[in-house]
């Protein structure tokens, strides 16, 4: 079965420090992974994608096929990127699509 | 439309009723999303189509949720003799599907709150 682990279900860090939300995925097929983020009062929404490889809003997330990771990393924390940041996957070929729990990101001032 | 759109916003409802939640996704989405979002439990899988087939309904709770699609658009999730177990925000996505890129764009939600 598809599994997408979030360990942390909060983390705080402050301005200008470093983050990293990890994300572990179970190993199945040709996985397709994701970050999704969801602002205070806001509907969820991509942050990224693994196939793109690209920086957006300063965030990157690198696939480690031989950790099956797909963890996302920022060098220096904004206080507007507090939010709830859910790891997804799906599998090429169907449209299964399987998030985690979530990690709530609190950046402090 | 130009986004994809749930109704209603808010429910409460006495243990014991029914519930439909709408979803109206993006004009010519292919496949169709329903999770559950509740406090600690993240986002819960609960049914996709593809079309307005369901090739996978492992994720809903019980017999007493069921979800159908018409038209290749608009589906309705039913949730029959409601728990407070139920209470929930229930998100619906949709995605037009780009081989390597599968991405849902979310409607806003339906709280739920079985009293």
């Amino acid at each position: 079965a598809q599994r997408v682990t979030q360990p942390e279900k909060l983390l705080s860090v402050f301005k200008g420090a470093p983050v990293e939300l990890k994300c572990n995925y179970s190993y199945s097929g040709s996985p397709e992974l994701f970050w999704y983020v969801q602002y205070s009062r806001q509907r969820l929404q991509l942050l990224l994608r693994h196939i793109s490889r690209e920086s957006i809003k300063g965030f990157t997330a690198d696939l480690n096929k031989g950790e099956t990771s797909f963890h996302l990393k920022k060098p220096f924390a904004q206080e507007e990127d507090s939010a709830m940041y859910y790891c997804a996957r799906s599998t090429s070929g169907t449209y299964k699509y399987i998030f985690g729990t979530g990690t709530r990101l609190k950046v402090l001032a | 439309g130009a986004g994809v759109s749930q109704s209603p916003s808010n429910k409460v409802t006495e243990k014991g009723k029914d519930v439909e939640l709408r979803c109206d996704p993006i004009s010519g989405h292919t496949a169709l999303y329903w999770y559950r979002q509740s406090l600690g439990q993240g986002l819960e899988f609960l049914i996709y189509f593809q079309g307005n087939s369901a090739p996978d309904k492992s994720g809903l709770p019980s017999d007493r949720f069921s979800a159908e699609r018409t038209g290749g658009s608009v589906s309705t999730l039913t949730i029959q003799r409601t728990q407070q177990e139920d209470s929930a925000v229930y998100l619906c996505a949709s995605s037009h599907r780009v081989p390597g890129a599968n991405v849902l764009t979310f409607g806003a939600g339906s709280r739920l709150t079985v009293l």
